[in-house]
């Protein structure tokens, strides 16, 4: 099993591009997460979704939209990059809901220029 | 609303030594709380978690926790430092509930150990 993955590894974007970070599950989690984590501020949810089709603002939703299609694909989108976005964002999943723990990817280093 | 606060962004132990790393939360209701271990440019990897069960708890790689109520602590602890344990360690809460879908991290703190 290859567990979360996370595609890509490493992106560098000029402000106001757009892009679209996948996240995919093969142990057939029901919950999925983005999280993005700051120096000094630990990891921060950015939005989440407890199956296929649904998904629900986390801690830090704007300038971030995601989607669910897919059981097992968690798609996280930015429209228009900004600066403040520079970050390293992780995905994770979870049997049902946090009582499991989670389960997280290697994460996306993104910079934004 | 949940919070965790980890004192001590930064903790040196020597190899051999006692490793104590502080977590305090706050939660309006019994939590579930969660120590994860993150090693350089990796993911983070669960150590170990309480959910309402014996509230000392064992995890991974010889570290263990103690969810102490009246105190709202849930300090990790490994009684002899290994180089292999440098890393950074995140505190983390859930209150369960339509919340339970949500993890509140600590700011995180970094471990290193001198030879």
């Amino acid at each position: 099993n290859a567990g979360v993955t996370q595609t890509p590894k490493f992106r560098v974007l000029k402000t106001g591009q757009s892009m679209t970070l996948l996240c995919a599950q093969d142990m057939n989690h029901e919950y999925m997460y983005w999280y993005r984590q700051d120096p000094g501020m630990g990891l921060r949810l950015i939005h989440y979704s407890v199956g296929e089709g649904t998904t629900a603002k986390g801690e830090v939703p704007d300038g971030y939209n995601v989607s669910r299609l897919k059981k097992q694909n968690f798609l996280l989108g930015l429209e228009s990059a900004a600066p403040s976005q520079t970050s390293v964002y992780f995905c994770a999943s979870s049997y049902s809901g946090t009582r499991w723990g989670q389960f997280f990817g290697p994460g996306t280093r993104l910079t934004v220029l | 609303a949940q919070s965790v606060t980890q004192l001590g962004s930064h903790v040196s132990v020597s190899e051999g030594a006692l490793v104590l790393l502080r977590c305090n939360y706050s939660s309006s209701v019994p939590p579930y709380l969660f120590w994860y271990v993150q090693y350089p440019n990796q993911g983070l990897q669960l150590l170990l978690k309480y959910t309402s069960a014996a509230t000392l708890v064992k995890g991974i790689n010889g570290f263990e926790a103690e969810f102490k109520k009246s105190e709202t602590s849930f300090h990790l602890t490994k009684p002899s430092a290994h180089m292999s344990d440098a890393a950074e360690y995140f505190c983390a809460v859930s209150e369960g509930g339509n919340a339970g879908n949500m993890l509140t991290f600590g700011g995180g703190t970094r471990l290193m150990v001198k030879p």
